[in-house]
């Protein structure tokens, strides 16, 4: 059974672009969260999607967003990069409300120059 | 709001002995999960033990055991036979269910463990 995959596993983008990051959860797995890691504010929950829709969402400006497709895979995209957005991000698969696991990916780590 | 407090920010072990992770919780509400997570130098979290607010038993799996004291709200994380691999940062994390109505994860500050030949 393959496990939560991230892509890209690294990026290096300029202030000011935008960037997508995926997740592809694993097979059957109908939530995705997402949580960004930066060694001053720890991990924070971004968003979750659950069958293509938003179900929650963290305290992050609008220029964090995403989606969820047809087949659970999802995407974050950051928009308008600042140097704090330099971070891992880490995406959760997980099953349903009751699951009692959340997988990760390895992260996608994103250096804003 | 709930919050995951971790006071260790580093520890040592000896190879082959036991430590124990520190971690407290807060939550009004009664019904929670609290996960705990290993995350190497790679980055990826790595998922190792589950334990659920109205479980009785606490959780084992393998050489991680989870010492869950409700009424003093913590869930501390012991590592039986501490191996060189084990070297990590570790996280405790809740979810509830009722308040996030969802899958969010509420992390602690983590406890990196080093493990010394």
């Amino acid at each position: 059974k393959a496990g939560v995959t991230q892509t890209p596993r690294y990026l290096i983008k300029t202030r000011g672009q935008q960037v997508t990051l995926s997740c592809s959860p694993i097979s059957g797995h109908r939530s995705v969260s997402w949580y960004q890691q930066t060694p001053g504010q720890g991990l924070q929950f971004l968003f979750e999607y659950f069958s293509e829709t938003q179900r929650n969402k963290g305290n992050f400006p609008g220029r964090f967003s995403g989606r969820q497709f047809s087949n659970s895979r999802s995407e974050m995209n950051v928009s308008t990069l600042e140097l704090g957005d330099s971070a891992l991000y880490l995406c959760a698969s997980s099953t349903s409300d009751k699951n009692t696991e959340a997988f990760f990916g390895q992260g996608t780590r994103l250096t804003v120059v | 709001a709930q919050k995951i407090t971790q006071t260790q920010p580093g520890m040592f072990v000896q190879e082959k002995e036991a430590v124990t992770l520190d971690c407290t919780y807060d939550t009004s509400d009664p019904s929670y999960g609290l996960f705990w997570y290993k995350q190497p130098s790679s980055g990826e979290m790595i998922f190792l033990i589950y334990q659920g607010s109205y479980d009785q038993q606490n959780a084992t799996e393998g050489r991680y055991s989870l010492n869950f004291q409700k009424a003093r709200k913590s869930a501390n994380l012991v590592i039986s036979a501490s191996q060189l691999g084990d070297s990590a940062m570790y996280f405790c994390a809740m979810r509830v269910p009722r308040q996030a109505a969802g899958n969010k994860l509420t992390f602690g500050g983590g406890t990196r463990v080093l493990v010394k030949p």
